[in-house]
């Protein structure tokens, strides 16, 4: 079964640079999901998506922005990278229609040096 | 959740034998529920769910037990096998929001 995709998986960028995540969710998902992960913490939820509009906000930094795109894939886009952002990025996205199971990529591991 | 740093609560427990591990939910009016395994550098893999209106649910090998007057969950894995170390999350989904606030994980050490 095809399975939340994530782009790109690694990632270096110095600081003050821009990074920008893709993630394209399970075929007829319509909800995304964006969570960061820094090393032996929990998953923390930045911000997520429904029917391409902004749905529920977390702790998502001003520095960071992201959008759903008519195709329903989202983007996760970080300005003035800073050392703390080093991080494992999540999407997950779920068919909301039918409940409310999320499923989660592999990742993009971000490294700011 | 809150961050725990590098010091993950662990659980170490014999290859066979049953695992439980706990977790305490925040949010009263979180009514969806979920559990899941994360292997290290991995994303979070689903499990098994719950919603507010069951207090057990079983899966294969696995059972959710919530307690909602004292928000707490558990996860009971039957015979637990070496490839059930990981660390593991709990997921609750507050009442008509698009978020999941994640517990504090437990890491599953099983002994050969």
């Amino acid at each position: 079964a095809a399975g939340v995709i994530q782009s790109p998986r690694h990632l270096i960028k110095e600081k003050r640079e821009t990074a920008t995540l893709k993630c394209y969710p399970i075929p007829r998902h319509d909800t995304v999901y964006w969570y960061q992960q820094g090393p032996g913490q929990d998953p923390q939820f930045l911000i997520s998506f429904y029917e391409k509009m902004q749905s529920d906000k977390g702790s998502i930094p001003d520095r960071f922005s992201a959008q759903q795109f008519s195709d329903y894939h989202s983007e996760l886009n970080m300005s003035s990278l800073e050392l703390g952002d080093s991080a494992l990025y999540f999407c997950a996205s779920s068919q909301n229609w039918r409940g409310n199971t999320i499923y989660f990529g592999e990742g993009s591991w971000l490294t700011v040096v | 959740g809150e961050s725990v740093g590098l010091h993950l609560p662990t659980l170490s427990v014999q290859e066979g034998d049953n695992s439980i591990i706990n977790c305490a939910y925040s949010n009263s009016a979180s009514d969806y529920f979920i559990w899941y395994k994360q292997e290290s550098g991995k994303g979070p893999q689903f499990i098994i769910d719950i919603r507010s209106n069951m207090d057990k649910r079983q899966g294969q090998r696995v059972t959710v037990l919530l307690n909602k007057t004292v928000k707490h969950l558990s996860l009971q894995i039957a015979a637990t096998q070496p490839g059930d170390s990981a660390v593991y999350f709990c997921a609750e989904n507050p009442s008509g929001t698009y978020k999941y606030i994640f517990g504090t994980g437990t890491r599953l050490k099983v002994l050969a």
